[in-house]
């Protein structure tokens, strides 16, 4: 089945220690999106990437990057976690164009900072 | 200013019932409407969308109904089932050339209980 696919699914790190978060995709989307979402609040976009093109939401902190090394696979980098980074991460895809667009989420990963 | 509403917070539904989630929006641009559910710990499922172009799509025991005049969509759940019970967003977006983002309600959480 075509899917996105997230790991770890639970990742503790230390405060200050740089930590990777992967997403990788089969359906074959043009467009891939994370998002942060805390408990009872909606997802909050962090960036996109529309094929190899970088968009970065105003208000993401430089402390979040991100890479898009080719079509399947998109990484969230966190430079130095902070405890308020603890949150659900979301990686989801989309095939993006003009048109209806649908974007299908991971199960997303559980960050923890201590 | 929140630009997709979900005046919500919780709904409880018997098993067997209707559940009817509500979600108003404030910008008549949006022409693209989704509903997502999501189980804790895992991410948001696509559930079903609807263009502006129509007033109702229905899948199954779950229909969505526009009403762009008043701005505002409802979910549809019959008969609902225990199932179900999970958070559920609504979703709104604009044909932005290529890139389409989401602009998310709070959430509704729904209990169906048996």
């Amino acid at each position: 089945d075509a899917m996105v696919i997230q790991n770890p699914r639970y990742q503790v790190t230390q405060f200050g220690k740089p930590v990777t978060l992967s997403c990788s995709q089969t359906l074959n989307h043009n467009v891939m999106y994370w998002y942060q979402q805390k408990s009872s609040q909606a997802p909050k976009l962090l960036f996109h990437y529309y094929d190899k093109d970088f968009n970065n939401e105003a208000d993401t902190p430089d402390n979040f990057q991100s890479r898009r090394p080719n079509t399947s696979f998109c990484f969230l980098d966190i430079r130095s976690p902070g405890l308020g980074d603890a949150a659900m991460y979301l990686c989801a895809t989309s095939r993006g164009g003009s048109g209806t667009d649908t974007q299908y989420f991971g199960p997303g990963t559980r960050l923890t900072v201590l | 200013d929140q630009q997709v509403k979900q005046n919500s917070p919780s709904l409880s539904v018997q098993e067997g019932r209707i559940s009817i989630l509500n979600c108003d929006y404030t910008n008549s641009m949006f022409d693209y409407f989704l509903w997502y559910k999501k189980y804790p710990a895992e991410g948001p499922t696509f559930l079903i969308s609807i263009s502006s172009i129509k007033d109702k799509n229905e899948d199954g025991r779950f229909t969505v109904f526009l009403n762009k005049s008043a701005k505002h969509l409802s979910l549809h759940i019959v008969p609902s089932q225990p199932g179900d019970s999970a958070v559920y967003f609504c979703a709104a977006s604009t044909n932005a050339g290529n890139n389409r983002k989401l602009i998310w309600g709070l959430g509704t959480s729904l209990a169906v209980n048996p």
